[in-house]
């Protein structure tokens, strides 16, 4: 497709279920990073792949957050017994080689926990 | 740690009004900044980036200039349209790929 695509756009979770967003980045595009955006605030970092290597998880808040990209292309983020402090927007974004600086986000996946 | 403030929204202007959306920053160093835009059901996209002080970035009428002395990048444009309403959220790039984004401030452009 011409942009990061995430799905689903909305999911809705009971307190202890596990969910799974999923990201398809831009094709040919090596970096691929999640954030999350609290209601108000702005996105703040999770993690980042080039191709399917993670060389950067410092901002998973917890071991229940753990994201994946086996091929070096569609990510999946995954959260385990969701708690209600989870409840944001995660946002996918993709990059082209080196640079990194330049990301293209997707619109999306508002996690709603209950 | 590095951080970035920026004015609280919403912000309402009428069209053809004067924009300025202040951002501070607090960084070691001289990071790159950058504002990106939100629109209703959409992903950010890059609207404009300085990578060093005393530079100005620019972009569809938007400008912001890397100000070092007071560390600021405020958003500015001299001439809203309806259509520039969205979300603007300002940044600084910590190290090569990890954004330190504000808060976003709303913009709503009446007719």
């Amino acid at each position: 497709g011409a942009g990061v695509s995430q799905s689903p756009r909305y999911k809705v979770a009971k307190r202890g279920q596990d969910v799974a967003l999923r990201c398809d980045p831009i094709s040919g595009h090596v970096s691929l990073f999640w954030y999350q955006q609290a209601l108000g605030q702005g996105p703040e970092f999770l993690t980042y792949f080039q191709n399917e290597a993670q060389l950067d998880k410092s901002g998973l808040p917890s071991d229940r957050f753990f994201a994946e990209r086996p091929e070096g292309s569609v990510s999946t983020l995954k959260i385990q017994r969701t708690q209600q402090e989870d409840s944001a927007v995660y946002l996918c974004a993709s990059s082209l080689g080196e640079a990194k600086n330049i990301q293209y986000f997707g619109a999306g996946t508002r996690l709603s926990v209950l | 740690g590095d951080s970035v403030t920026q004015m609280e929204g919403p912000v309402t202007l009428s069209e053809e009004a004067f924009l300025t959306i202040n951002c501070t920053y607090t960084a070691t160093g001289y990071p790159s900044l950058f504002w990106y835009v939100q629109y209703p059901g959409e992903g950010l996209q890059l609207l404009l980036k300085a990578t060093k002080a005393d530079d100005k970035g620019s972009n569809k009428g938007f400008e912001a200039t890397y100000r070092k002395e007071t560390t600021s990048f405020h958003l500015e444009k001299g001439s809203v349209q309806v259509s520039d309403s969205a979300v603007y959220f300002c940044a600084l790039l910590k190290g090569t790929y990890k954004y330190i984004f504000g808060t976003g401030t709303r913009l709503k452009v009446l007719a």
